[in-house]
């Protein structure tokens, strides 16, 4: 019954490569958001999705592309990784402007 | 622009005594404030959050935060700690409009048996 789902969990490559990070939610709700949290733990919003339509984008390299064919999904798609795009990067979705956020469990990605 | 701030970077308690995690923000207008739990390798999880109304907003697991406008703080408590709350804590504070919101540096918070 998991309410924020990311696939996939774990994701090793080489600088360079082009990667995809997929998030669903059975929640109903209308926002979903990717987030990206750094060695630190430090959390940044990368993107914010309301209704299928893009709301937020956060200073992010254009290599960095969301995708969301629904208001149940938010894919992210990495061109060209770098080795600084290594980190835990969390997909979430939320009801409404002041709704409490659901988190998925994070992609850890890490590039050689 | 708005901002949080945890100022400890880690908070020590023995099991079964009262906890503080401190938060304070700055925001123009009124804040909505959250409070998330991470727990290792795994996505935060909603805790609490202020919007408007009573100052003592109750959550999850027995926590509790305390919305103190002229201090601009909203600082995480729970009377008795337990060795299961260790985790980390964060801190979050938005202005509304399709919650931009803005996350503290986060609060580690260990549980002593």
């Amino acid at each position: 019954d998991t309410a924020v789902s990311q696939t996939p969990k774990y994701l090793v490559t080489q600088m360079g490569n082009d990667k995809s990070i997929k998030c669903e939610q059975n929640l109903g709700h209308d926002t979903m958001y990717w987030y990206k949290q750094d060695s630190k733990k430090f959390l940044k919003i990368m993107f914010s999705y309301n209704n299928k339509e893009l709301i937020i984008n956060e200073t992010v390299p254009n290599r960095f592309s969301p995708k969301s064919p629904d208001k149940a999904h938010l894919n992210l798609h990495i061109n060209s990784l770098e080795l600084g795009d290594s980190a835990v990067y969390f997909c979430a979705s939320s009801q409404d402007d002041t709704g409490a956020k659901y988190f998925g469990p994070g992609t850890r990605l890490l590039v050689l | 622009a708005q901002s949080v701030a945890q100022p400890e970077d880690q908070v020590n308690v023995a099991e079964g005594n009262p906890l503080t995690v401190k938060c304070t923000y700055s925001v123009s207008g009124n804040p909505y404030l959250f409070w998330y739990v991470q727990y290792p390798n795994r996505g935060l999880q909603f805790l609490l959050k202020y919007i408007t109304g009573d100052n003592l907003v109750k959550g999850s697991y027995g926590f509790e935060a305390e919305f103190n406008k002229s201090q601009t703080s909203f600082h995480l408590k729970k009377p008795s700690a337990l060795v299961s709350d260790s985790a980390l804590y964060f801190c979050a504070v938005a202005t509304g409009g399709y919650q931009k919101v803005t996350f503290g540096t986060g609060t580690k918070l260990q549980v002593i048996p």
